[in-house]
């Protein structure tokens, strides 16, 4: 089946450790996001990537890092840089990168805690 | 950064109640407005994307209206039930990317 897959779904960190989280569609989307979800927060755009070998800060880029070598990936890594990374992450994709990219699909989130 | 805002920040309503939730966002460089639903332990679902003033959706017994030169989007609910209880996501496209309301919680009882 099509859809975005994220991977771990919780993972556990000590502090000043780095630690990577998997997205990967195989939608043939352009598009991908990376979006982070604080309690009582909306969701806040972190990094988005509207073709390969391309991406854009978001909102709230520091402390995070990207990359897109793949159409069907954009790995983000939480860089010990990052204050305060205890949060839920999502991943999404749209078929276009565009000033209107169009409905969102979304992975099920990765739960990041730092110990 | 937007500021899209989203109203109730949560609701309760019984099994058949119809009820309503509202969005607000910036009218300025406007190119869409989502909504999204978002059950437990799932990813967010589209429920409508609309682009121009005055648009109506509708799915099922839910349906959204759209005003771009007020700023603001309404999300309705007819004959709620059970099933229905999730959280309700509205985003505002003006770029390259989407930015999101805090979303309306939304619990339907038996």
């Amino acid at each position: 089946d099509g859809g975005i897959t994220q991977s771990p779904k919780y993972l556990f960190r000590k502090e000043g450790q780095n630690v990577t989280l998997s997205c990967e569609q195989n939608l043939n989307h352009d598009a991908m996001y990376w979006y982070r979800q604080d309690p009582g927060q909306g969701l806040r755009l972190i990094y988005y990537s509207q073709i390969v070998n391309d991406f854009q800060k978001g909102d709230i880029a520091e402390g995070y890092s990207v990359s897109r070598e793949k159409k069907e990936s954009f790995p983000l890594t939480v860089t010990s840089a990052q204050k305060n990374p205890t949060a839920f992450y999502l991943c999404a994709s749209t078929p276009r990168g565009s000033l209107n990219p169009g409905e969102l699909f979304f992975g099920e989130g990765s739960r990041l805690t730092v110990l | 950064i937007l500021n899209v805002e989203q109203s109730p920040q949560s609701l309760h309503v019984q099994e058949g109640d119809s009820t309503n939730f509202t969005c607000s966002f910036p009218s300025s460089n406007f190119y869409a407005l989502h909504w999204y639903r978002w059950e437990t332990a799932k990813s967010p679902e589209a429920l409508f994307v609309m682009t121009l003033n005055g648009d109506e959706k509708k799915k099922g017994r839910i349906s959204a209206t759209l005003n771009t030169k007020e700023g603001y989007s309404y999300l309705y609910i007819k004959g709620s039930q059970p099933e229905d209880s999730a959280t309700y996501l509205c985003a505002s496209t003006s770029g390259y990317a989407l930015n999101f309301g805090k979303g309306t919680s939304l619990l339907v009882t038996p």
